[in-house]
Parts: C-alpha cells; structure tokens; sequence
C-alpha cells in the first residue's frame, strides 16, 4: 500500500513555457503532499506543503507565483511552473503523508525530471 | 530546530563486505528517524525507521540501523553488500509541521 505515482516522469520545454506536474495517491487519501526539488547530487529541499482545500505553505525563499501548487482532491496535487527558464531544470519529487499518522513518514512519487531548454 | 548530518559523502565498498552508513541528528522534539535510498532517476523508498521500543531496527534488503540516543545517532549497517546496493542513501528525522529533515545523503559505492 501507500503508493504514490506522478505524471510525467520527464519533460523537455522551452524557456518561457508553463509545465504541469501531478502527483497522486493511488491507495490512500492524503491531506498533505510535499515537493521536493532536487539538484544533482545534492539532497532533496522541501519547497512547500500541499494541504487538500486550502492554500500551500511555501518554504523561505521559494517563489509561489512561480511554483503553483494546487491540492484540489484528497489524491491528487499538481505542481505548475510557471514562465519555466534553464535555471528551473531539476528533478521534481513528490511526496504523501497518510493521515492520523503521528511520525511524519512521507511515501514518495518516483520524480519527474523537468528540462527546460 | 531539527537537523540531519550524515557524516560521510561517499563510501566506496567491494562486494560481499559490510557497511555502516553514518547519521547523526539534532531533535528537540519527539525522534522518529527514517533512512531512504534512492536509486538513479527514481524517488525514495522507505528502508527501515524507528519510531519507539527496539532500539535495532531492521529494514527491507537486508539492512538494519541502531537509534542511539545517548550520541544521537541512527547509523545504517549491512554485513554484506551486494552490486544492486550501489544507490544514495538518506536519513531523515521528523521536524516541526509534518516536515521531513532529510541529510545530505551518502553515496554507496560497491564494487565487485
């Protein structure tokens, strides 16, 4: 159980154009997401916490204009850049919590890898 | 405030030989530890993790960590690894607000 998918696990887009990433529970509501950015060989950093029905709670420095953060369901929440550039190519993972769970383990989506050129 | 530190970047490692990833951490708060590895272009997956009780934990591939709280450490062990462990590895402790504090992470390295 607690399976996370995301959709799409690559793209390639031009510099200026928007990218919409999904991330779904498969097997369980998840009233908190997370996404995770990721550069090469480097550690994953939280850039927000995606709440079911209400709006993200965004890390210090990452730009909520720019990162649009949507959890319109109980199983699904998408992440949009916006006006994506090549300083913006990295690798998106997404993650879920299980509800009532009071450890904070996360299940992981298996990243997509966004290019902008 | 919650922190992570995995004290080695790269540990290189023939096969067959046992391995101990290192992890210390910093809690100010109830510790629940966690260690994810993650294979090449693919996200994390749930190793083993200590919640409460046994202070050895034992995990899925064969790998098993001991939570010391009196040095504040959850160090990752093997006696044998394999080529297939060759990945990166996390430990995380839980922060404030549901987040996950995760380390740099360390890359595995066995080879035959």
């Amino acid at each position: 159980g607690a399976v996370v998918s995301q959709h799409p696990s690559w793209v390639i887009c031009k510099s200026g154009t928007s990218v919409k990433i999904e991330c779904r529970s498969l097997d369980f509501q998840a009233t908190t997401m997370f996404w995770y950015r990721q550069f090469p060989k480097q550690s994953l950093m939280l850039m927000a916490t995606s709440n079911e029905g209400s709006k993200a709670t965004y890390e210090q420095g990452v730009e909520k204009d720019k990162f649009l953060i949507n959890h319109a369901s109980l199983t699904l929440s998408t992440l949009t850049v916006t006006s994506a550039h090549p300083e913006d190519s990295s690798f998106y993972i997404c993650s879920a919590r299980v509800p009532g769970q009071a450890y904070n383990e996360q299940f992981f989506g298996p990243g997509t890898r966004l290019t902008v050129l | 405030a919650q922190s992570v530190t995995q004290l080695d970047s790269q540990v290189p490692v023939f096969e067959e030989a046992p391995v101990e990833l290192r992890c210390n951490y910093s809690s100010s708060v109830s510790v629940y530890l966690f260690w994810y590895v993650q294979y090449p272009n693919q996200g994390l997956q749930l190793l083993l993790k200590y919640l409460s009780g046994s202070t050895l934990v034992k995990g899925i591939n064969g790998f098993e960590a001991e939570f010391n709280k009196s040095q504040t450490s959850f160090h990752l062990r093997k006696p044998s690894v394999h080529i297939s462990d060759t990945a990166e590895y996390f430990c995380a402790v839980n922060g404030g607000y549901n987040k996950l504090i995760f380390g740099a992470g360390t890359r595995l390295a066995v080879h035959p």
